[in-house]
């Protein structure tokens, strides 16, 4: 079954630093997500993404953050400045067409982020 | 906007037993709903769905969840808990905007 894969796994970074999370969604799928997790909190909406623009993007998803699309199989979520607070679990998902199409996201195993 | 309790924190139940976990939605229309596990160290997966029609919906690992309009609710069963069911398992309602609103979790620990 197709999956959703996201790398590194787990990515340690200086506060301050940039950060680039990588997501490959499944193959046919044309919207895009990204979700975080903090730890012992619940799963956070940050963003939405389709034909090649922001959807939706939650109050979290400030300045800092930026999402691209830069091929056609790469989805990616960058911090610019990292804080400690970003410290978390992040998930990308895709989907074939919009939630209220009947159809369901797929999420990837998640990068861990580690702000020092 | 939408929004999604699980009031259970953490359930103990023995293996064999039957289960059901509890959750409860806030949202003016009719709402989409899921239910995702998340095993340690993997990510969401999808167990079932519910966007109309019948309410009572059959997902994998032998889970089903009913869907309560006039409870505002949509809590998870399983007539039988294996050892591997041990997760945590998230409610999540798509409302206004395509997103998913995800309750706190339920911790699920299965005693053998």
């Amino acid at each position: 079954e197709p999956e959703v894969t996201q790398t590194p796994s787990h990515q340690v970074t200086q506060m301050g630093q940039e950060v680039i999370l990588r997501c490959v969604p499944i193959s046919n799928h044309l919207y895009f997500y990204w979700y975080r997790q903090i730890l012992g909190q619940k799963v956070e909406f940050l963003v939405s993404f389709y034909n090649n623009e922001i959807s939706e993007k939650s109050e979290i998803f400030d300045d800092q953050f930026s999402v691209e699309r830069p091929d056609g199989s790469n989805f990616t979520l960058k911090i610019r400045s990292t804080k400690l607070e970003d410290s978390a679990m992040y998930f990308c998902a895709s989907s074939d067409a919009d939630t209220y199409s009947n159809q369901p996201q797929h999420f990837g195993d998640g990068t861990r982020l580690s702000i020092l | 906007a939408q929004s999604v309790t699980q009031p259970d924190i953490h359930i103990t139940v023995s293996e064999g037993a039957s289960l059901e976990l509890r959750c409860n939605y806030s949202y003016g229309a009719t709402p989409y709903l899921f239910w995702y596990v998340q095993s340690p160290g993997q990510g969401l997966q999808l167990l079932l769905k519910y966007f109309s029609g019948d309410t009572l919906v059959q997902g994998i690992k032998g889970f089903e969840a009913e869907f309560k309009r006039s409870q505002s609710s949509f809590n998870l069963r399983k007539p039988s808990v294996h050892w591997s069911d041990a997760a945590e398992y998230f409610c999540a309602v798509v409302g206004e905007g395509d997103k998913l609103t995800f309750g706190t979790g339920t911790r699920l620990a299965v005693r053998p």
